[in-house]
């Protein structure tokens, strides 16, 4: 199985900040996944990154508000940007393990004041 | 795109009784049908998949089944134990682009 660290795990942040959340997978994987899980809710896709292109955002999210690096085939960040208190949740990253089995980043949870 | 209905979004049942979960996907192009285990303040846990070619597949206490024709899927657990209690999520997928259900939520009462 892949293991996926991602970190901060929390945060409280103010209004009108950024966030960076970072994720790190233990072998190279062309794909890397971020989700957003509001609570109680199920996991909405955000964007897929791929390396050594753009990511590609689901309907809903788009760049600017969250910006996405996929520098190396081993580590993503998701950008949480100019934050309002809509923005908290769980954000999670995920990355392929064998065939098509997706594992999950322990989450970061994010609350914004 | 993909859309995955589950039911129930919640579900309580006995110690020692089965529980059933039902998924419908509407892509006939998804091919790979994972179920994960989601315990409170942690990340989702693949507990059982099943891919197109396949109609049943089982492990221990879980089984997951899937018709294709009607495109609908089910998690079985049988035996139920407290430890079950989680918010389980179905999911359709084609090459990685995986889209969850709502979940549910799994209560065992001992």
């Amino acid at each position: 199985s892949a293991v996926i660290s991602q970190k901060p795990s929390r945060d409280i942040c103010q209004r009108g900040t950024s966030l960076t959340i970072q994720c790190q997978v233990d072998s190279q994987v062309t794909m890397m996944f971020w989700y957003r899980q509001q609570p109680g809710q199920s996991l909405t896709l955000i964007a897929t990154a791929n390396q050594g292109s753009e990511a590609t955002y689901e309907s809903g999210f788009v760049i600017d508000k969250f910006p996405i690096s996929r520098p190396n085939l081993t580590f993503s960040t998701l950008t949480v940007s100019n934050m309002s208190p809509e923005d908290s949740s769980i954000y999670l990253c995920s990355g392929p393990g064998q065939g098509d089995i997706q594992y999950f980043g322990a989450g970061t949870r994010l609350s914004v004041l | 795109g993909e859309n995955v209905e589950q039911h129930p979004s919640t579900l309580s049942v006995q110690e020692g009784d089965s529980a059933v979960i039902k998924c419908t996907y509407s892509d006939s192009a998804s091919n790979y049908f994972p179920w994960y285990k989601q315990e409170l303040g942690k990340r989702p846990q693949l507990i059982i998949d099943i891919r197109s070619n396949v109609g049943e597949k089982k492990d221990q206490r879980i089984a997951v089944t899937l018709n294709k024709t009607a495109k609908h899927f089910s998690l079985h657990i049988t035996e139920t134990q407290p430890e079950d209690s989680a918010v389980y999520f179905c999911a359709a997928s084609m090459n990685n682009d995986m889209r969850f259900g709502a979940g549910t939520r799994l209560t065992v009462k001992p």
